[in-house]
């Protein structure tokens, strides 16, 4: 089974900041690589697919990259509205989820 | 609209069986595969089930053998039943729309059905 290991698992950054949260897969998965948000008590929001492409109505200050099985999620200029957990997930073999990481305002 | 909804969470005993439901509207249901995905209490995404348009089913490891998914494409309604409940399957149930043409860019997510395994 392909793991996806996520970090780091929480961060706190200011209104404004850059902020970066990496996955790594365990094996090749190409570009079959995913990034959702999920705010509290909602379900989870499509935000990034096959690594680097922005889901239609998201907002630019979105954006994903991969290089070999590392895969990396940015947020460029971090919003109030942007707090929530984020997940990678990968779909070359079935599908795995990354542990999440816990976006706070500081 | 685009909109999943489901249905048939509640409480239940360990051993004990349960069937969830989800009703598609507002897009070509039978032209789309479809996922179950839950997530326990204070816990993380974890990927369940899935069944393509042509119904080829997969499963995780952690249900295969207790859980069975189906569709009823004239019913617009994804289906998945689950037997022999551990607590363990305690978690929140999303039904969710893979992007069509393509397995497991999962673009449209209901709002989830809450099942409980306790004695």
């Amino acid at each position: 089974d392909i793991q996806m290991t996520q970090s780091p698992s929480s961060l706190s950054a200011s209104v404004g900041d850059r902020v970066t949260i990496t996955c790594q897969a365990s094996q090749d998965i190409s570009n079959y690589l995913n990034w959702y948000q999920q705010k509290p008590g909602k379900a989870p929001k499509l935000l990034i697919y096959d690594a680097s492409t922005l889901e239609t109505g998201v907002p630019s200050r979105f954006s994903g990259s991969a290089s070999g099985t590392d895969f990396t999620f940015i947020i460029s200029s971090l919003q109030p509205e942007d707090i929530a957990t984020y997940y990678c997930q990968q779909f070359d073999d079935r599908f795995t989820f990354g542990g999440g990481t816990k976006v706070e305002i500081k | 609209e685009v909109q999943l909804v489901e249905s048939g969470g509640g409480l239940v005993k360990p051993g004990g069986s349960l069937r969830l439901s989800c009703a598609a509207s507002g897009f070509t249901f039978r032209t789309y595969s479809m996922n179950w995905v839950r997530q326990a209490p204070g816990k993380g995404l974890e990927w369940v089930s899935s069944i393509s348009v042509s119904s080829y089913i997969y499963y995780a490891d952690s249900v295969k053998g207790r859980f069975t998914i189906s569709r009823d494409n004239a019913k617009n309604s994804l289906y998945l039943q689950m037997n022999s409940l551990r607590a363990e399957d305690t978690a929140v149930y999303y039904c969710a729309r893979d992007r069509r043409g393509v397995i497991g860019i999962m673009d449209v997510w209901g709002q989830g059905t809450t099942v409980t395994v306790s004695s």
